[in-house]
C-alpha cells in the first residue's frame, strides 16, 4: 500500500461525457502527479501540482484538468470524453518537488468509455 | 532529461538473478538513473536510485558505469512475482518539478 488513494477505481461511461478522478496523496505529501496509460501509449505524464500550484503540465488535453485543494487532494476533470480516452489513469505524490524522484502511485482508476 | 534504451524484453530463470541494462548515454552530471516497475496494470513501484556510486537496497543493485553512459539493475535472486515492465529514468536532480517521464521500459519474465 503506497499510501495514495484514487477514487474510482472503475469507471463506465459513454462518449461526450464528463468524469472527475480524485486522488488523495501521502499525509504530508505537497506534490501530486497524473498520469495517463493506454495499451498503445505507455504512461504519458500529464500534469504536476505542488501545494496547490501547477508546476509542470505534459501532454494533458484541452479537455482535460486538474487542481489541487486546499487539503491536498486533486481531482482530474475529464470532459467531452472520446473513446480513445478510455485509460487507466495514475495519481502519485511525493514530498516536496522530490529531488529524489521517489514517486508514491496509487493503484489507478480505469477508465471505460463506450 | 537524458533519454534512456532498454531492451523491450528478457526473460529469467526462478531464482537466478536478472540483470536489466539501460543505456543513457547523453546523461548529464547533474542527473540521476530511477528505477521503477510496473507490476501488471498496477501502479509503478519505486526500486531505487543513483547518481555515480553503485546502490543497492533490499529490493535490488544498481550498477552506473563509471562513465554514467549505462547501468544495470540487478534483482539477485528473481521470483515470479518479479515479473513485471522494468522502467530506467533519468531525471535531473534539483528540478522544479520532480515529475519522471517513463519510456517503454523492459518486459521481465521470471520463468519457473
Amino acid at each position: 500500500d503506497s499510501g495514495v488513494t484514487q477514487t474510482p477505481k472503475h469507471l463506465i461511461t459513454a462518449t461526450g461525457q464528463r468524469v472527475t478522478l480524485r486522488c488523495s496523496p501521502r499525509s504530508g505529501d505537497l506534490s501530486v502527479y497524473w498520469y495517463q496509460q493506454s495499451l498503445d501509449q505507455g504512461l504519458q505524464f500529464l500534469i504536476h501540482y505542488y501545494n496547490g500550484e501547477e508546476r509542470a503540465k505534459g501532454n494533458i488535453l484541452e479537455r482535460f484538468s486538474a487542481q489541487q485543494f486546499p487539503d491536498l487532494h486533486s481531482e482530474l476533470n475529464l470532459s467531452s470524453l472520446e473513446l480513445g480516452d478510455s485509460a487507466l489513469y495514475f495519481c502519485a505524490s511525493s514530498v516536496v518537488g522530490a529531488n529524489t524522484g521517489e514517486l508514491f502511485f496509487g493503484e489507478g482508476s480505469r477508465l471505460t468509455v463506450l | 532529461d537524458a533519454k534512456t534504451t532498454q531492451p523491450p524484453s528478457m526473460d529469467c530463470a526462478e531464482g537466478r538473478a536478472a540483470n536489466l541494462p539501460c543505456n543513457h548515454s547523453t546523461i548529464s552530471g547533474n542527473e540521476y538513473v530511477y528505477w521503477y516497475r510496473q507490476i501488471h496494470s498496477q501502479g509503478p513501484q519505486y526500486i531505487i536510485h543513483g547518481l555515480k556510486n553503485n546502490e543497492t537496497n533490499e529490493m535490488a543493485s544498481l550498477i552506473i558505469t563509471e562513465d554514467r553512459k549505462s547501468s544495470t539493475l540487478i534483482l539477485p535472486h528473481a521470483t515470479l512475482r518479479d515479473t513485471a515492465v522494468y522502467y530506467c529514468i533519468v531525471r535531473r536532480g534539483s528540478s522544479n518539478t520532480g515529475k519522471l517521464i517513463f519510456g517503454q521500459g523492459t518486459t521481465l519474465q521470471v520463468k519457473p
